[in-house]
């Protein structure tokens, strides 16, 4: 199946910084590239779906200025969470799908920790 | 707004039982059914079901989509003890451009 990775898999910061996450697929073109997150003991929750070359759609509920998403290739999109809190502490996956699939290949996630 | 119901939510039975995960789901604009098994990190693909009463198959594992009652199973037979999991079903409502919907999953535990 198709590969996607993600870049860190663990991060802790401190309150304040901003954070960067990375999502890449490695062996097709993801046309379509989407957020979720996911809480303790919770199912995923979409937050945004990335389009590459034009703006993020956010999910209702979601800060655009406070998640920002760029997907500037068709292999890479990347999450910033600015100004982190610790109620931002989560696990973040991103998934990929290529032109015509339903299907959606998931990175292995980015467990996000804010002190 | 789109809804995906799983149960039971959590089940523990021994090694080389089979277990009926159940997904049942109201949204709009269907277009496909997705099951995936979620370990210690991200969810891997498992199935995507589109059409009525055709059955996928791989392994120990098979799943099939009733499009008429809305809702999709998932068997496991003769279960080994990596099997436990969380399976997650997730319903595609708007094509490959949309996000999908996930239920809260089944968390499995299979006792040796």
């Amino acid at each position: 199946g198709a590969v996607v990775s993600q870049h860190p898999s663990w991060v802790i910061c401190k309150s304040g910084t901003s954070v960067k996450i990375e999502c890449r697929s490695l062996d097709f073109q993801a046309t379509t590239m989407f957020w979720y997150r996911q809480f303790p003991k919770q199912s995923l929750m979409l937050m945004a779906t990335s389009n590459e070359g034009s703006k993020a759609t956010y999910e209702q509920g979601v800060e655009k200025d406070k998640f920002l998403i760029n997907h500037a290739s068709l292999t890479l999109s990347t999450l910033t969470v600015t100004s982190a809190h610790p109620e931002d502490s989560s696990f973040y996956i991103c998934s990929a799908t290529s032109t015509s699939s339903d299907t959606q290949y998931f990175g292995p996630g980015t467990r996000l920790t804010v002190l | 707004e789109d809804k995906v119901v799983q149960s039971p939510l959590s089940l523990v039975v021994h090694e080389g039982d089979t277990v009926t995960l159940n997904c049942s789901y109201e949204v709009t604009n269907f277009r496909s059914l997705l099951w995936y098994k979620q370990e210690k990190k991200a969810p891997t693909f498992l199935f995507m079901l589109t059409s009525s009463g055709i059955e996928k198959k791989s392994g120990r594992l098979s799943s099939i989509l009733d499009k008429k009652e809305l809702f999709s199973i998932l068997n496991i037979t003769a279960t080994q003890t990596g099997d436990s999991a969380i399976y997650l079903c997730a319903v595609c409502s708007g094509g490959g451009a949309d996000g999908l919907t996930f239920g809260k999953g089944t968390h499995l535990i299979i006792q040796p």
